[in-house]
């Protein structure tokens, strides 16, 4: 069965301050990671993808498959971060599921 | 610019109508999901459909059910809505088979039911 959890319902830091959103996973194959980001009042958009191995808006995510972790991380928060974070798994037959969410909110 | 578009932003439906969410994607996409949005609870697959007239469940089926006639259209179905059903529903479209393949999704539905 595919699975995605994500254990922080909302994560509050303050600007500057490093961001840690965490997310393990349960697949039995070979999974395809995502993480996707909605912003206040639009729609849901990718951020990044494990196989791309990129940067963006300055946020990585490494896949740890010994740990079924794909944590997404950034050195240094920014107001504009502040957003709800899904944490995705691509698995069989293309089905897409999705963990249940992490609100971060960045302070001044 | 790549667009799926959902036929609704809000819609109020009374307990018992038969309710009908469409989605239109222009990418010439394989696969086509709808999602419910809940806070506290994420995105729930409802149904996902990989091909013209192929469907599977997701996580959530009961119900509902889809609709997939043309490869662009993708239909949830609510038979005999109920207050439970009250939501924000999300479709999605993503290209079949490559790795490395996003999902691309609507601006939502939120369905309210009295």
């Amino acid at each position: 069965a595919q699975r995605v959890t994500q254990p922080e319902k909302l994560l509050s830091v303050f600007k500057g301050a490093p961001v840690e959103l965490k997310c393990n996973y349960s697949y039995s194959g070979s999974p395809e990671l995502f993480w996707y980001v909605q912003y206040s009042r639009q729609r849901l958009q990718l951020l990044l993808r494990h196989i791309s191995r990129e940067s963006i808006k300055g946020f990585t995510a490494d896949l740890n498959k010994g740990e079924t972790s794909f944590h997404l991380k950034k050195p240094f928060a920014q107001e504009e971060d502040s957003a709800m974070y899904y944490c995705a798994l691509k698995g069989s037959a293309s089905k897409i599921i999705f963990g249940s969410g992490t609100r971060l909110s960045i302070r001044p | 610019d790549v667009k799926v578009t959902q036929s609704s932003r809000y819609l109020v439906k009374r307990t018992g109508e038969k309710v009908f969410l469409e989605c239109v994607q222009d990418m010439d996409h394989e696969n086509m999901f709808w999602y419910r949005q809940d806070p506290g609870l994420g995105l729930r697959l409802i149904y996902f459909s990989y091909d013209v007239k192929m469907k599977e469940k997701g996580d959530i089926p009961e119900g509902y059910s889809v609709s997939r006639e043309k490869k662009e259209r993708f239909s949830l179905i609510l038979e005999s809505a109920s207050t439970n059903q009250t939501s924000m529903y999300l479709c999605a479209s993503s290209a079949r088979g490559n790795r490395n393949t996003e999902a691309f999704f609507g601006q939502g539905t939120r369905l309210t039911v009295v």
